[in-house]
Parts: C-alpha cells; sequence; structure tokens
C-alpha cells in the first residue's frame, strides 16, 4: 500500500497566521491527493480533492498545491472556526486508499 | 439527502466476532465503491477495507487482511464489515464511507459506530 507521511503532527496558530501542513506519498500518486478536516466529534469533511481543488463551500482561505509525491494545505489567515484535526489522503490506489497520520491545529 | 448509518458497534472480548451494517440512502448505491475507515480514540484515520461497486473487488488494511471481511448487499442498499478475532487494538469508531468517481474522494462519511474490544 502507498504510505502518506505528513508533517507537523501539531501545530500552534494565532488568528490570522498563515498555517502550512505538507503530506509526502512513498510513490508518485499524480494528483490524487485529497485533503479533510475533522473537528472534535465529527466525522471527517472533504475539505480540496484533486490536490488543488476546493470543495464546494469550503472558505477561499484553504488552498493547497502539489503533485506526485510532495503536497502542501495552506490555510492563509487562520480562523478561530479552523481549529481540528487535518488529514491527507491519496486515491491513486484502485481500492487502498490510505491515510496521512494527521495534524491537529490549535487556535490560540 | 445522502444518508450513512452505521450499526452493529458494541462492546466485545478479545477473539469474539462482530459485523457492522451500514444502511445508505439518497444516492444510487450500486454505483459506487464503499469503504470502512476507523479511528481509535484520540487517534488518526485508518483505512480499514473497500469493496467495488459490484462487490467483485475487495481490499484490506494489512491490520485487519485475513480476520476483516466486507460485503455488500446493493438489493437491499447495505455495507457489511465481518469482523473476526478482534483485538484490543481493533477498538476505534468505525466509519462507512462512499467513494466519489468526481470527485475522486470520501465524499460522504457516516457518523460512525463505536466498536470496544476488552475483556
Amino acid at each position: 500500500d502507498i504510505q502518506m507521511t505528513q508533517s507537523p503532527s501539531s501545530l500552534s496558530a494565532s488568528v490570522g497566521d498563515r498555517v502550512t501542513i505538507s503530506c509526502r506519498a512513498s510513490q508518485n500518486i499524480g494528483p490524487f491527493l485529497n485533503w479533510y478536516q475533522q473537528r472534535p466529534e465529527e466525522p471527517p469533511k472533504l475539505l480540496i480533492f484533486a490536490a488543488s481543488n476546493l470543495q464546494s463551500g469550503v472558505p477561499s482561505r484553504f488552498s493547497a498545491s502539489g503533485s506526485g509525491t510532495d503536497f502542501t494545505l495552506t490555510i492563509d489567515g487562520v480562523q478561530p472556526e479552523d481549529s481540528a484535526a487535518y488529514f491527507c489522503h491519496q486515491s491513486h490506489s484502485s481500492l487502498a486508499w490510505t491515510f496521512g497520520q494527521g495534524t491537529k491545529v490549535e487556535i490560540k | 439527502e445522502v444518508q450513512l448509518v452505521e450499526s452493529g458497534g458494541g462492546l466485545v472480548q478479545p477473539g469474539r466476532s462482530l459485523r457492522l451494517s451500514c444502511a445508505i440512502s439518497g444516492f444510487t448505491f450500486d454505483s459506487y465503491a464503499m469503504h470502512w475507515v476507523r479511528q481509535a480514540p484520540g487517534e488518526g484515520l485508518e483505512w480499514v477495507s473497500g469493496i467495488s461497486w459490484n462487490g467483485a473487488n475487495t481490499g484490506y488494511a494489512d491490520s485487519v487482511r485475513g480476520r476483516f471481511t466486507i460485503s455488500r448487499d446493493n438489493a437491499k442498499n447495505s455495507l457489511y464489515l465481518q469482523m473476526n478475532s478482534l483485538r484490543p487494538e481493533d477498538t476505534a469508531f468505525y466509519y462507512c464511507v462512499k467513494a466519489g468517481y468526481s470527485p475522486r474522494a470520501f465524499d460522504y462519511w457516516g457518523q460512525g459506530t463505536l466498536v470496544t474490544v476488552s475483556s
């Protein structure tokens, strides 16, 4: 299976800061990289698909980029409601769609 | 409205079995692959198993291969996960998840059902 390595595991930011989360795949996955946001006590929510496309309803302060093995999620001007865990996820494989370990974002 | 409703979780002793079910509504179930994803309390997401739209192809994480079996009944709009030889490390919330084509991602999630493996 494809291994996904995400960093950092946690971070703390102030309102208005720029936050960057990285994700690396163990092999070339092309553009098949998604990002999910999970708030406490809720199931994950699709945030970004195909490496850089915002899911409908997601605020424009979220952006993402990358291709192949290296990907980045950026929150430009982080808000209190962005306090959550973020997971990268590859959908390149036929069925074994694996996740990164997650990044917990705390807003100071 | 898309709904995925898991059931069948609970407390079970190590070595025993449990069967999870997921009732689906709001989309054409037999057109999409489906998956189970789990999350131990306070931990990250782990893909567990996936099944193609017609059930012909299945996949499993190494951690559950040989113990868990995924299946589906398209006539009943239902997804299942048979879990045998359960271990304490299988303790987690289990989510039923729909795989989309465009986007090629997990676009709908259930609320999850908690499985606790403990003596």
